[in-house]
């Protein structure tokens, strides 16, 4: 397995526009995450999923924000009507509770830029 | 409510320890640490499960005092390697079940010179 990918690695987009951004788990693991991390800050929680249901979304997330996970496997974030304040790198994470390994496997990311 | 780590920065020679704590206002399930190098993804160093062990992955181990909800990390004999950025992430105690999902402190910024 090639571990958790992410595309695009940087995204620049003007205000006002959409962005979709897409994560890819490793295979096994039912559990995926989207945090985002701005320059000096640990990752911030924004959502969760257990296969393919959405199981929680964090209450600093506006709706503007929408994620998928389709039969449970790649997900997708994204964000609409871009602001300036969503300027951050936007990590996916894959875990699973078997075996006793239940760490978190991060992508590399998404860096977006909103100008 | 985000865990609080000590300290902010830690500047180091190679060869030196050094401890980073992580605290939290909840009661937890686990602790997990990661480390983070500048401009990549943060990467899984090692887990602790509610029940005070404590761990180890070669020169770099951990403790978890469940009943204090605090957790720190030990950096024995440092090497230029272990420069980075050091999270802790928090699992709460959610009754017995949970998703999993981490709350992460702001980190620690480690710096082993030569």
């Amino acid at each position: 397995d090639t571990g958790v990918s992410q595309n695009p690695r940087h995204k620049i987009t003007k205000r006002g526009q959409n962005v979709t951004f897409r994560c890819d788990p490793i295979s096994e693991h039912n559990r995926l995450y989207w945090y985002r991390q701005t320059l000096g800050q640990g990752p911030e929680f924004l959502t969760y999923f257990q296969n393919e249901a959405q199981l929680e979304k964090s209450r600093l997330l506006s709706d503007r924000f929408s994620a998928e996970r389709p039969k449970g496997s790649f997900s997708t974030l994204e964000i609409q009507r871009t602001e300036q304040g969503d300027s951050a790198m936007y990590l996916c994470a894959s875990s699973t509770r078997q075996g006793t390994n239940y760490g978190y496997t991060f992508g590399s990311g998404t860096r977006l830029t909103v100008v | 409510q985000q865990p609080v780590q000590s300290p902010q920065a830690v500047i180091l020679r190679e060869g030196e320890d050094a401890v980073i704590n992580c605290s939290s206002s909840k009661a937890l399930y686990s602790v997990h640490w990661y480390r983070q190098k500048h401009g990549e993804a943060p990467v899984f160093l090692m887990i602790l499960l509610k029940g005070g062990e404590q761990k180890g992955h070669d020169k770099i181990s951990a403790s978890f005092n469940e009943k204090k909800q605090q957790s720190s990390l030990y950096l024995t004999a440092s090497q230029l390697s272990y420069s980075g950025t050091y999270f802790c992430g928090t699992e709460a105690n959610a009754g017995g079940t949970s998703y999993g999902k981490l709350t992460f402190g702001q980190g620690t910024i480690l710096t082993v010179h030569p």
